[in-house]
């Protein structure tokens, strides 16, 4: 299974909402990665866990929640989003925080604020 | 600061070779990857270099050279599903990926 499964696959929110975004892997990978991309842009990163710990926080906004309940589980949750939150978010996975590089990403979750 | 070059637009005919350069400045270097994304969709994984030369799998080849920065991707016997764009990310010494924009490949019949 060389898979990262995301869902949901499209959202719709309302600036008001609570919604949460959804990853599984089932590599065995040890770090995974959400990533935000705006169309014509390159992926930007948002957050990486580590052995199921947060290592990175790219000065992401409070109201982007990430949370890591095992080791094949990333989920990001949303809360008071902005119309300009509106974007691609990938999940992403790799053997080891950065050591050998190669990212598996999902098929991305397209989140659309209204 | 850190920075990675790559063209905006590349159009080449089906069944020729495209090459597509990839300039860098990181602070700290520790691979180069080469990702392939289609419109709406993740990205794919096409290759990761970290020693000089020429790494070749199948249609797809990529070199780099570290002394100056730069690295390029070459697509032969181009086929239309190859249309998508390329990007180009190096891995800092940090272990962190830098995104290049992403090099647009439009393929003509």
């Amino acid at each position: 299974d060389t898979e990262v499964t995301q869902t949901p696959k499209h959202l719709v929110m309302g600036m008001t909402n609570k919604k949460s975004l959804k990853c599984e892997q089932h590599m065995g990978h040890r770090a995974m990665y959400w990533y935000k991309q705006k169309a014509k842009k390159p992926p930007e990163l948002m957050f990486v866990y580590s052995y199921e710990k947060l290592s990175i926080n790219e000065s992401v906004p409070s109201r982007f929640s990430p949370e890591c309940p095992n080791s094949s589980l990333l989920n990001l949750h949303l809360h008071a989003l902005q119309p300009e939150d509106s974007a691609l978010y990938l999940c992403a996975s790799s053997q080891e925080d950065g050591s050998t590089g190669e990212l598996f990403f999902g098929e991305g979750s397209r989140l659309t604020v209204l | 600061g850190q920075n990675i070059d790559q063209p905006t637009e590349m159009t080449a005919t089906e069944g020729a070779i495209v090459q597509i350069n990839c300039t860098y400045q990181t602070s700290g270097f520790n691979g180069l990857f080469w990702y392939q994304q289609h419109a709406g969709e993740a990205p794919t994984f096409l290759s990761y270099n970290v020693l000089d030369g020429l790494e070749e799998k199948g249609r797809f080849s990529s070199f780099l050279s570290r002394s100056k920065g730069y690295s390029y991707l070459l697509l032969k016997e181009l086929q239309m599903k190859d249309s998508a764009s390329y990007l180009c990310a190096v891995m800092d010494s940090n272990y962190q990926l830098i995104w290049g924009a992403g090099t647009k490949l439009i393929i003509k019949p």
